[in-house]
């Protein structure tokens, strides 16, 4: 079946610090590919996704790659703010959504 | 818009009661879904629908109803809680294109106990 996988939190950065937070699939065809962020207290919010191979989704400083070859969409900023802190989720659909475990990231001034 | 809406925000029972979880979509979205999530575990789909009338089960079903008789509203029913369902229940909404899905948009959430 489909699975996600990303790397476990929760990741401490000082500000303006540059960002990686991996993540790895496992489907079958081409499933488009997502990442979402949840802020204290609310619902997930799309940030970005990619729909097939080499996309790269980008919103609000942060981007991510669509690689086939490596099943993987890396999420990456080059300066994270205090205001990013938040629980960051991949995913994929095929239709239905499946999400990794999700990623906290605590932003330090 | 009010986009993606759900009731209750709280809510407690007891084991063995039954309750339902109300969620309302105002954008005509065909698809609609449900999803729990627990600590270290992301969320997990439990039923979707892709327009009114059709229903499916997702990863995680067992201990919920659903059902789709407008585009508009999926209310989730526990039909006999157990402390095991105790989570935050999140609602889901998107056009439902041909291929991957579109968009996905998440209500706020209802964290529900089980005691």
């Amino acid at each position: 079946g489909n699975s996600v996988t990303q790397m476990e939190g929760p990741v401490t950065l000082s500000e303006e610090a540059f960002l990686t937070i991996n993540c790895t699939y496992t489907a079958t065809g081409y499933p488009s590919l997502f990442w979402y962020v949840q802020y204290p207290g609310e619902g997930l919010q799309l940030l970005l996704k990619a729909t097939k191979a080499d996309d790269k989704g980008s919103n609000k400083g942060f981007e991510a790659t669509y690689r086939k070859e490596t099943t993987s969409f890396h999420l990456e900023k080059g300066s994270v703010q205090v205001s990013d802190s938040a629980v960051y989720f991949c995913a994929l659909s095929a239709p239905a959504l499946t999400f990794g475990s999700g990623t906290r990231l605590q932003v330090q001034p | 818009n009010a986009g993606v809406t759900q009731t209750p925000k709280f809510q407690v029972l007891k084991t063995g009661q039954s309750m339902t979880l109300q969620c309302a979509q105002d954008m005509n979205h065909e698809y609609m879904s449900w999803y729990r999530q627990d600590p270290g575990m992301g969320l997990r789909l439990i039923h979707y629908s892709v327009g009114a009338g059709i229903t499916d089960q997702g990863e995680v079903p067992n201990g919920y109803n659903v059902s789709r008789s407008t585009t508009e509203d999926f209310p989730l029913r526990l039909l006999s809680a157990a402390p095991s369902q105790t989570s935050v229940y999140f609602c889901a909404s998107s056009y439902a294109g041909t291929g991957a899905i579109n968009e996905q948009f998440f209500g706020p959430g209802t964290r529900l106990t089980v005691l």
